[in-house]
């Protein structure tokens, strides 16, 4: 069975940073590339990042470009999403998503709030 | 950046009716590369169709996708309670890929 589970959120202060993690199993994770999609409160979904199976095509919403950075360790089943200069706009669900004919397996999220 | 801009907003429907929504891209997007999702309240999207008209795995066949260029469309023949809920549709066809606002279906 296909199992994705997000850690890492939390409560932080404006302009600090967070690293959220991705623990993938049940598939072969290195065959596959992979998203994070966030959703604040209330919200629609928010694409954020993309990144290839083999870590060679990265890909940015300009919305967060220069403060999140996406990265994978195949050898560990794991996704990363490190987030800097957090601000209060950036509190959101935030969930990963393996790529295969769209985003076909969702993990069930973590929430990050920002705020003082 | 491709916009999708998903309508109605809300639809507001019986259960046993069909429901029809839209996705208008601003630019044309590859069939190949036009997903829809549904969430529900509290829940992670779940995909239903991809290549804007075929089946993820088991789906039910009241879900159906179409169209092409910049106007997709998802139909919902008959609409079962559990149908009720907010749909996505998005383009993985360039970077950034882009969701729709979404669109609600509620109960009437």
């Amino acid at each position: 069975e296909v199992q994705l589970v997000e850690s890492g959120g939390g409560l932080v202060k404006p302009g600090g940073s967070l690293r959220l993690s991705c623990a993938a199993s049940g598939f072969t994770f290195s065959n596959f590339g992979m998203n994070w999609v966030r959703q604040a409160p209330g919200k629609g979904l928010e694409w954020l990042s993309s990144i290839s199976s083999r870590s060679n095509d990265i890909y940015y919403a300009d919305s967060v470009k220069g403060r999140i950075t996406i990265s994978r360790d195949n050898a560990k089943n794991s996704l990363y999403l490190q987030m800097d200069s957090l601000r209060a706009e950036d509190t959101a669900v935030y969930y990963c998503a393996r790529v295969f004919h769209g985003l076909d397996y969702w993990g069930q999220g973590t929430l990050v709030t920002v705020s003082a | 950046e491709v916009v999708l801009t998903q309508s109605p907003g809300t639809l507001s429907l019986s259960p046993g009716e069909r429901g029809t929504l839209s996705c208008r891209a601003s630019q044309s997007v590859s069939s190949s590369y036009l997903a829809w999702y549904q969430q529900k309240p509290g829940q992670a999207p779940r995909l239903l169709i991809f290549g804007a008209s075929s089946r993820a795995t088991d789906i039910p066949d009241r879900f159906s996708g179409s169209g092409s260029g910049t106007d997709f469309t998802l139909t919902i023949s008959r609409l079962e309670p559990e149908d009720f809920a907010v749909y996505y549709c998005q383009q993985y066809d360039r970077s950034p890929w882009t969701f729709g606002q979404g669109t609600k279906v509620e109960i009437k």
